[in-house]
């Protein structure tokens, strides 16, 4: 069984804090790592896929950063606003996967007060 | 709009009856997933599609039946629901042969079973 890990499992930050949470996957048969925010009564939605070494992404006051040799993934936000109140997900698919599976984490549930 | 549409939202069922959750996309992805959500574990994979006609096992499959007869929809049957199938479920889809994409994921089905 493949494991992915995220902590911390919980964040309770005030608003304009700077906050960062992490993803570790497998180091081996690594194909993707996926970021998803997942909101209140709605569905994840997409927020990076990244698949090589040293891969960088952002979006806005967001981003990530990926280190697949040694099996994590971070996760930025900068300047937190309530509406970064989400639970955020990372998953991670391995080399062999055709069949499209993703292994999820059971992500960090981040609260910002105003 | 592009998007994954399942129903229904919110099922209340007896042990034993079956039950039929649909998922359709309109995006013409050629691949499909069913996940469910429950306290304390993270999205586990229930079956999954590569493309018509093509579904397979994921992690979770006890107790439940797909069928993909059509690229657009991927049903997930419950013959003789019981209680221990009580949770959130969520449909994703996901293009195929295009790089690394994120999921589309549904808005969510909450199922509990008495």
């Amino acid at each position: 069984i493949l494991n992915v890990e995220q902590s911390p499992q919980s964040l309770h930050v005030q608003e304009g804090d700077s906050t960062n949470f992490t993803c570790s996957f497998p180091s081996s048969n690594f194909y993707a790592l996926h970021w998803y925010r997942w909101e209140t009564a709605k569905s994840p939605e997409a927020l990076f896929v990244m698949t090589l070494n040293g891969d960088e992404k952002k979006k806005g006051r967001i981003s990530a950063t990926l280190n697949t040799k040694e099996g994590y993934s971070y996760l930025y936000i900068k300047g937190s606003q309530p509406e970064d109140s989400a639970t955020y997900l990372c998953a991670f698919k391995k080399t062999s996967s055709n069949t499209g599976k993703l292994i999820f984490g059971q992500g960090t549930t981040l609260q910002v007060k105003p | 709009e592009a998007q994954v549409t399942q129903n229904p939202r919110y099922l209340i069922t007896v042990t034993g009856k079956k039950l039929t959750v649909t998922c359709s996309q309109n995006m013409n992805h050629e691949y499909m997933s069913w996940y469910r959500q429950d306290p304390g574990l993270g999205l586990r994979q229930i079956y999954y599609s590569m493309n018509v006609e093509v579904t397979d096992k994921g992690d979770v499959p006890e107790g439940y039946k797909v069928s993909r007869k059509e690229k657009r929809n991927f049903p997930l049957i419950l013959e003789s629901p019981s209680p221990n199938q009580t949770s959130l479920y969520f449909c994703a889809s996901s293009p195929r042969g295009r790089g690394e994409s994120g999921y589309t994921f549904g808005s969510g089905t909450r199922l509990t079973v008495v």
